[in-house]
């Protein structure tokens, strides 16, 4: 069972155009994460957010932009992607970090491919 | 920043046979250590994790230990299945010297391949 839900599963989209991946996960979890898997590679860490509030910017380019409207959704909106940003995106959750790291959950992914 | 070396990467056995996987860290610090599968086409999956006030942890046929003297923690799995056939990753997170706010930071290794074959 996958505990974390991602949308859409499959992402094709121009170099032009906006679009949005989305996160949920009903954990009570409190942090949240967004990763970038190339293939054949471990995933790698993009944004954290901890409490509603972003905690970590991995020096993401800015055409990728982080949301947390609540403590259950994480959003990533896309724009003016290139080629290379084709990914799996992987959204995860965990109990916020407090004096150690917690373990994390992911989602199956957003495979996202840019034209 | 961490730094996490994984060997080796890839790795064939024959079914029943063990498979070890050990991962290499630089931050003394680190407390915590988990390791994912991922099958093709799916999500890193945890299956099993380890703290630094214990030197091995074991869940059926699922072992990790560790040494934080050498720094390094291994992954044992033991009477392999074909369905144990994956990507295999360690993961190291940012410690606390870097104050608290990386700790939600894991720095993953580069990842094992293990092919069991029936």
């Amino acid at each position: 069972d996958t505990e974390v839900t991602q949308t859409p599963k499959h992402l094709v989209m121009g170099m032009t155009n906006k679009k949005s991946l989305k996160c949920e996960q009903h954990m009570g979890h409190r942090a949240m994460y967004w990763y970038k898997q190339k293939a054949k590679k471990p995933p790698e860490l993009m944004f954290v957010y901890s409490y509603e509030k972003l905690s970590i910017n991995e020096s993401v380019p800015s055409r990728f932009s982080p949301e947390c409207p609540n403590s259950s959704l994480l959003n990533l909106h896309l724009h003016a992607l290139q080629p290379e940003d084709s990914a799996l995106y992987l959204c995860a959750s965990s109990t916020p970090p407090g004096q150690g790291a917690e373990p994390q959950h992911f989602g199956d992914g957003t495979r996202l491919s840019i034209l | 920043g961490e730094n996490v070396e994984q060997h080796p990467s890839t790795l064939s056995v024959q079914e029943g046979d063990s498979a070890v996987i050990k991962c290499t860290y630089s931050d003394s610090a680190s407390n915590y250590f988990p390791w994912y599968k991922q099958e093709l086409g799916k999500r890193p999956q945890l299956i099993i994790d380890i703290r630094s006030n214990v030197g091995e942890k074991k869940d059926q046929r699922i072992a990790v230990t560790l040494n934080k003297t050498a720094k390094h923690f291994s992954l044992h799995i033991t009477e392999t299945q074909p369905e144990d056939s994956a990507v295999y990753f360690c993961a190291v997170p940012q410690g606390p010297g870097s104050g608290g706010t990386s700790y939600g930071k894991l720095t993953f290794g580069q990842g094992t391949i293990l092919t069991v074959h029936p």
